[in-house]
């Protein structure tokens, strides 16, 4: 976990306020993930980023921008945070250079957010 | 035909039992099939993984079983510990697309 971390850990913040989450690593990894768990419902995709001039919309974006500011950066915002994005977000990475062999994803610690 | 179906959602089971998790995929086109683990408070970590060449892996107490005909692979945690009380998610793959993922089983192993 040490290798993928993410600021801050916990949050709280009002409906209609703009917050942003963030995302380092220093696995040198080129694939980053923007996940939200809900209770019940598993890992949820956000936005996905195969390298910095590579962004990908996933199952559930709407609400939610990302930016990759380097290799190692990549942040999650919500232009104005509503109660149901009360979740915890995870940021993860992988390394695409394995050769054919699927990669693993190297999660980070999570944040906690609540919109109150 | 891109969901991954888990079950149970949660799961009890005595000290030195078999804990066994279940998953069902319809898209013939996966071809990697991981399982994570996830302690309360941190993020999911690869336990294992297999392809679907194979009808079994084993690592240590952990093994997964894969039926290609029937489209469903399982976990199996044997001799479980108290220790191994987490949630465990499994997730399905094809090269270069994004993992899809079941909606996880909590697992408890009573002392």
């Amino acid at each position: 976990d040490a290798d993928v971390t993410q600021t801050p850990r916990n949050r709280i913040t009002k409906t209609g306020k703009r917050i942003m989450l963030e995302c380092s690593q220093t696995k040198g990894h080129d694939r980053m993930y923007w996940y939200r768990q809900d209770p019940g419902l598993g890992l949820q995709l956000i936005y996905y980023s195969f390298d910095v001039k590579d962004i990908n919309k996933g199952e559930i974006s709407d609400g939610y921008s990302v930016s990759r500011q380097a290799q190692a950066k990549f942040s999650l915002s919500l232009e104005s945070a509503i109660p149901n994005q009360t979740a915890l977000y995870f940021c993860a990475t992988s390394d695409s250079g394995l050769g054919g062999a699927q990669e693993t994803q190297y999660f980070g610690p999570g944040t906690r957010l609540l919109v109150l | 035909q891109q969901q991954v179906k888990q079950s149970p959602q949660s799961l009890i089971v005595q000290k030195g039992g078999i804990s066994i998790i279940n998953c069902a995929y319809e898209n013939t086109a996966f071809d990697y099939f991981p399982w994570y683990q996830q302690f309360p408070g941190k993020g999911p970590a690869l336990l294992i993984a297999i392809r679907p060449d194979v009808s079994e892996k084993k690592e240590g107490r952990f093994t997964i079983s894969f039926n290609k005909s029937a489209k469903q692979f399982s976990l199996h945690i044997m001799d479980s510990q108290p220790g191994d009380s987490a949630t465990y998610f499994c997730a399905a793959s094809r090269r270069n697309y994004q993992l899809i993922w079941g909606a996880g089983t909590k697992l408890i192993i009573k002392p």
